[in-house]
């Protein structure tokens, strides 16, 4: 069946260093991801996406990086900062699930100052 | 703001009590989504609205009814709920249901407690 992953329900790093989030993935056929971050009291906000026909993709300070080989997928986080803490949630869509964004149980990131 | 709004923030309800959630989109999006998340759990999609019609029921129960009266409006009537019901219900727009890459602009949630 279906589903998405995350590796480590909860990472702590010290804040300005890198911060790498992971996911894992089942379906091969998966062609569109995208990462979400979730502060408390908020709902998911936006934070970059990409097509399968691309292995990187960079935003500002987000870089998320595809490996359809082994079907992971990472967020990296340049120089955390406290506002970085939260939840972050990877998410995948596919033909098979009519395209409807399968979430993950998401990663709670922690920034120690 | 991610141009999503969701009222109440938070509501208490009694297992016989009747309450309706709302939520509105700034967005000019066409399609809409009720999402559950409850702890531990992945998000759930509930119900998906494309052009005021409904396109999805994600095996909710009948307790849980969706009106989508305009692209712009989404409620979620809730009557004899179960303390199982209690929960984040997250809003949720995109441009169209059709794409393959839709992003997703969520509201902040209701956080419901059914007693």
């Amino acid at each position: 069946g279906e589903s998405v992953g995350l590796h480590l329900p909860t990472l702590s790093v010290q804040e300005g260093d890198n911060s790498i989030i992971n996911c894992a993935y089942s379906n091969s056929a998966s062609d569109y991801f995208i990462w979400y971050k979730q502060e408390s009291g908020k709902g998911p906000q936006f934070i970059i996406d990409i097509r399968s026909n691309m292995d990187k993709r960079q935003g500002q300070r987000v870089t998320v990086l595809l490996n359809k080989t082994v079907k992971h997928l990472s967020l990296q986080i340049a120089a955390t900062q406290p506002g970085d803490s939260a939840v972050y949630f990877c998410a995948e869509n596919n033909k098979d699930s009519s395209y409807k964004l399968i979430f993950g149980s998401g990663t709670r990131l922690l920034v120690r100052p | 703001e991610t141009g999503v709004t969701q009222t109440p923030r938070h509501l208490v309800m009694g297992m016989t009590n009747k309450k309706s959630l709302k939520c509105e989109q700034h967005l000019g999006h066409n399609a809409m989504y009720w999402y559950k998340q409850s702890a531990k759990k992945p998000l759930e999609l509930m119900f998906v609205y494309n052009f005021k019609e409904q396109t999805e029921n994600n095996s909710v129960p009948s307790r849980f009814s969706p009106e989508c009266p305009n692209s712009s409006h989404l409620f979620l009537h809730l009557h004899t709920l179960q303390p199982e019901d209690s929960a984040l219900y997250l809003c949720a727009s995109s441009q169209g249901w059709d794409r393959a890459s839709e992003k997703l602009f969520f509201g902040s949630g209701t956080q419901l407690s059914v007693l």
